[in-house]
């Protein structure tokens, strides 16, 4: 099936650093939502972005809506030990019913940081 | 507290048989979904359901079915277990209409021997 592009795949910080992954895709997509997945649980959502060219922040992350509505970054600053975990990207879009579509996940950016 | 509950949360099966997992989800959450989590991977999209029918699909073969129930449960079956189907099946859920990001569970750790 398909998947977004997403990179980097790993990240080794050291505490405190900021960090920055990106997401792209080769179709556009109505919705870009950031979710942090940890050992043995499901994905929690962290950001939802619902307009080209969209920023929005929640707390130490910042996430943006790509305007050609083919890409988003998400931005961490400051990291602490609590944000290690698996970061993914996922594109919606509105289904044919007027719900919407199944979202479209991309392969993860593991986060560690570093002591 | 996710609100979305899955069981098993592991399950051993053998290639060949067929196998049911539950998925609770919130009051009020009209719509679920399904996905497959391989190991490493993002989670790939099953199928969605809405008041109780098939409103989507991703490119998952007909062995892959599954119900929603009015008490706002659902099942995914998976039939003639194959090895590549081990992974990790995560339900989600949403009050449906435009979303705000579904409401991940757990997951059930699948794996076929």
């Amino acid at each position: 099936g398909q998947q977004l592009n997403q990179s980097p795949q790993s990240m080794f910080i050291q505490e405190g650093e900021d960090v920055s992954m990106n997401c792209t895709s080769s179709s556009i997509f109505n919705t870009w939502l950031w979710y942090k997945q940890e050992p043995g649980e499901g994905p929690v959502l962290l950001i939802a972005l619902y307009k080209a060219g969209e920023l929005t922040s929640n707390g130490r992350l910042t996430a943006q809506f790509g305007i050609t509505r083919k890409d988003s970054f998400l931005n961490i600053s400051a990291s602490i030990p609590s944000d290690v975990g698996i970061y993914f990207c996922a594109g919606q879009n509105e289904g044919s019913g007027g719900g919407a579509d199944g979202l479209t996940f991309g392969k993860g950016t593991h986060l560690i940081i570093q002591p | 507290e996710t609100g979305v509950t899955q069981s098993p949360t592991h399950l051993i099966k053998t290639r060949g048989q067929q196998v049911t997992l539950r998925c609770s989800s919130q009051s009020g959450h009209n719509t679920v979904s399904w996905y497959q989590q391989a190991l490493g991977q993002g989670p790939q999209f099953i199928f969605q359901y809405y008041r109780e029918e098939e409103n989507g699909r991703g490119n998952f073969p007909p062995r892959f079915s599954g119900l929603q129930f009015p008490n706002y449960s659902s099942e995914l079956n998976v039939n003639a277990l194959e090895l590549d189907d081990s992974a990790l099946y995560l339900c989600a859920s949403s009050s449906g209409g435009r979303l705000y990001g579904y409401t991940f569970g757990s997951g059930t750790r699948l794996t076929v021997v």
